[in-house]
């Protein structure tokens, strides 16, 4: 079963344009990740936030995390072509490293 | 550092035939995974390694499902037989003993006719 959803399903920008994604998710947490999927190829770890955190940075991304309400947010500013993926939260809890996966955010860029 | 490897990359068979994949973890990584991720989907655990020990096959439909990590490194996954509804990507991801990051491979993408 999947742990989160992800909101847009799809989101389509112009290159340049800022990019952001949510993701709800329903139990309590260590830490949620955000993962990049090209088509066809295998997850990509973009960045971590943990439970006692707010928010976090990585170049042009901003991650926030609001565990009051369940939710975080992916922000990607000034975008670009090669930013076109899909993107996907994902839940951990306990010490296992057991991730569960939102269904993820289809995100495509236009040139 | 190499990442995580699969093999093959693409599949296609036959219902009913057997079918296996392979994965290399990166070096000095403990824990593995195999996810299967359906079109339009995110991944979902079919299991969990810790070295050689399986901790975590609740997903894993063990009526034709089987994985391996004898040596606590590479690992095999098997379907026998495989069905229409098991055309999916099948990823492997690690996870060393620092950190909560999982490093994914390329996955294998299975087509079951």
């Amino acid at each position: 079963s999947q742990q989160g959803e992800e909101d847009p399903q799809a989101l389509s920008i112009q290159e340049g344009e800022n990019a952001t994604m949510n993701c709800s998710y329903k139990t309590s947490i260590n830490n949620l990740q955000w993962y990049r999927q090209n088509s066809g190829r295998g997850l990509v770890h973009l960045i971590l936030i943990r439970s006692n955190e707010r928010e976090k940075h990585s170049g042009r991304l901003r991650v926030t995390l609001d565990t009051s309400k369940k939710s975080s947010s992916l922000l990607i500013t000034a975008s670009r072509a090669a930013d076109t993926a899909s993107y996907f939260c994902a839940t951990g809890s306990g010490n296992t490293g057991k991730l569960i996966f939102g269904q993820g955010t289809t995100l495509q860029v236009k040139p | 550092e190499a990442g995580v490897v699969q093999s093959p990359r693409y599949k296609i068979i036959e219902k009913k035939q057997p079918v296996a994949f392979w994965c290399n973890p990166i070096s000095g990584h403990n824990t593995l995974y195999w996810y299967l991720q359906n079109l339009g989907q995110g991944p979902e655990l079919l299991i969990r390694y810790e070295n050689e020990e399986a901790v975590d096959d609740s997903q894993l439909p063990k009526d034709r499902f089987s994985a391996e990590r004898l040596k606590g490194v590479d690992s095999t996954l098997k379907i026998q037989p495989a069905e229409l509804g098991d055309s999916a990507v099948y990823l492997c991801a690690s996870r060393g003993r620092e950190g909560d990051t999982q490093y994914f491979g390329p996955g294998t993408r299975l087509t079951v006719l």
